[in-house]
């Protein structure tokens, strides 16, 4: 199983100041046709989980630009790059290249 | 709109059994494989099964595999999961997702879920 381990597990940010967070497969998370399923997801309290990221670096429709992603292979990066309060939640890696599919235990985003 | 709306969840002892089910709309339900993810009270997020467009190939978590069957009927554009032998770790919200597409597995469309609690 790819193993999907983020870090850190908690960031406290002050508004409008950037934040960066890690996600470290166990295993490469290429698929056989060449594309790579990492994808971030945002959960808000108490909403179910939302779509920002895919394919490591796709932004989402409707996803603010301030979002964006990196990385290839077993090491990927979602940076925000001036949070706002409306950005707190917890933020999950996945992939979706391999059964089963797999989750980061998830990254708290709060306000200082 | 995509609409993905979870149903069935409810308290049940453990060793019993439920079918939760996902009533899409607002898509193409059978052009997408669908998947159900769970997500235990506070803890993270889980994926528990996936089944193709077709309903021909389906995939389990360990935790499941042999208890529990990932179901849909494109007919009705509904998604289902059956669970068996329920364990009190099973007790968790269970989300509906739209998973293989086609642009891919984008984990992009979610139901609010149901919550299923095993107690005695």
């Amino acid at each position: 199983d790819a193993v999907m381990t983020q870090t850190p597990l908690s960031s406290p940010v002050t508004l409008g100041q950037p934040a960066s967070i890690s996600c470290r497969s166990s295993q490469s998370l290429v698929h056989s046709n060449g594309n790579t399923y990492l994808n971030w997801l945002q959960q808000r309290p108490g909403q179910p989980p939302r779509l920002l990221i895919y394919d490591i670096s796709k932004r989402f429709s409707g996803v603010p630009d301030r979002f964006s992603g990196s990385g290839a292979g077993t090491d990927f990066t979602l940076t925000i790059s001036r949070v706002e309060g409306e950005d707190v939640g917890i933020y999950y890696c996945m992939q979706a290249t391999h059964f089963p599919r797999t989750f980061g235990q998830g990254t708290k985003v709060e306000i200082k | 709109d995509v609409h993905l709306l979870e149903s069935g969840g409810d308290l049940v002892q453990p060793g019993g059994s439920m079918r939760v089910a996902c009533a899409a709309s607002g898509f193409t339900f059978s052009n997408y494989g669908m998947s159900w993810v769970r997500q235990a009270p506070g803890k993270g997020l889980e994926w528990v099964s996936t089944i193709s467009s077709g309903g021909g190939n389906t995939h389990y978590s360990d935790s499941v595999k042999g208890r529990f069957t990932i179901s849909r009927d494109n007919s009705r554009d509904t998604l289902f999961l059956q669970m068996n032998s329920l364990k009190v770790e099973d007790t968790a919200r269970y989300y509906c997702v739209t998973d293989v597409g086609p642009v891919g597995p984008l984990y992009d469309n979610w139901g609010q879920g149901t919550l299923v609690t095993v107690s005695s």
